[in-house]
């Protein structure tokens, strides 16, 4: 059991580019979440996956954010248009089931100039 | 909405001293979830204790333990023995038993231990 890994651990890009993260979770875990953690703050909600179905989305998830989870494994967030407001910490989370822990990967430090 | 509040921005405990971290939430359910989560500097982060909260009795993880008043709608943290790995950013969070809700977390208390 390798845990949840994110790539890439840190990414500079200048502001208007696009982005994309991948996340893969444990593996067997059916549920996948993305939250945001800026500085100062506590992980904030983005969306989840139950296998490849995306199941809610948060309202801090504006039309410039994608998420996928083609096939039920991996899963990746892509960020059009960046701006400097984006920067945080993207976190990554699964579980085995709605009702088991979460277990957190790595993050991705998205800095936006 | 549920919501998780910590106080208590900043902690600081002396090496083998105790120390304990404050959390509130608030919220209508009856039935739900709450955890202690530890975020090391530049590590990812870790579960260090959960409690139903339909167990009266309060979880203990080795030398982490929670004292959980639900009438209150209280969810502190005691760390026993503290030591030098302990020092973290420490986050309360909350989920509903419902399983199709994420999790809702406090700012964090940033735990200093001292030698």
């Amino acid at each position: 059991d390798t845990g949840v890994s994110q790539d890439p651990r840190h990414k500079i890009t200048k502001r208007g580019q696009n982005v994309t993260f991948r996340c893969d979770p444990i593996s067997e875990h059916n549920r996948l979440y993305w939250y945001r953690q800026t500085l100062g703050q506590g992980p904030e909600f983005l969306t989840y996956f139950q296998n490849e179905a995306q199941l809610e989305k948060s309202r801090l998830l504006s039309d410039r954010f994608s998420a996928e989870r083609p096939k039920g494994s991996f899963s990746t967030l892509e960020i059009q248009r960046t701006e400097q407001g984006d920067s945080a910490m993207y976190l990554c989370a699964s579980s085995l089931s709605p009702f088991d822990t979460q277990y957190f990967g790595p993050g991705t430090r998205l800095t936006v100039l | 909405a549920q919501t998780v509040t910590q106080s208590q921005p900043e902690m600081s405990v002396q090496e083998a001293e105790t120390v304990t971290l404050s959390c509130t939430y608030d919220t209508s359910e009856s039935d739900y979830y709450l955890f202690w989560y530890k975020q090391p500097p530049s590590r990812q982060m870790i579960l260090v204790i959960r409690q139903e909260a339909y167990k009266q009795q309060n979880a203990t993880e080795n030398r982490f333990s929670v004292n959980f008043q639900k009438a209150a709608k209280s969810f502190s943290l005691k760390i026993s023995d503290s030591q030098l790995g302990d020092a973290a950013m420490y986050f309360c969070a909350y989920r509903s038993a419902s399983g199709n809700t994420p999790l809702v977390f406090g700012k964090g208390t940033r735990l200093s231990v001292i030698a």
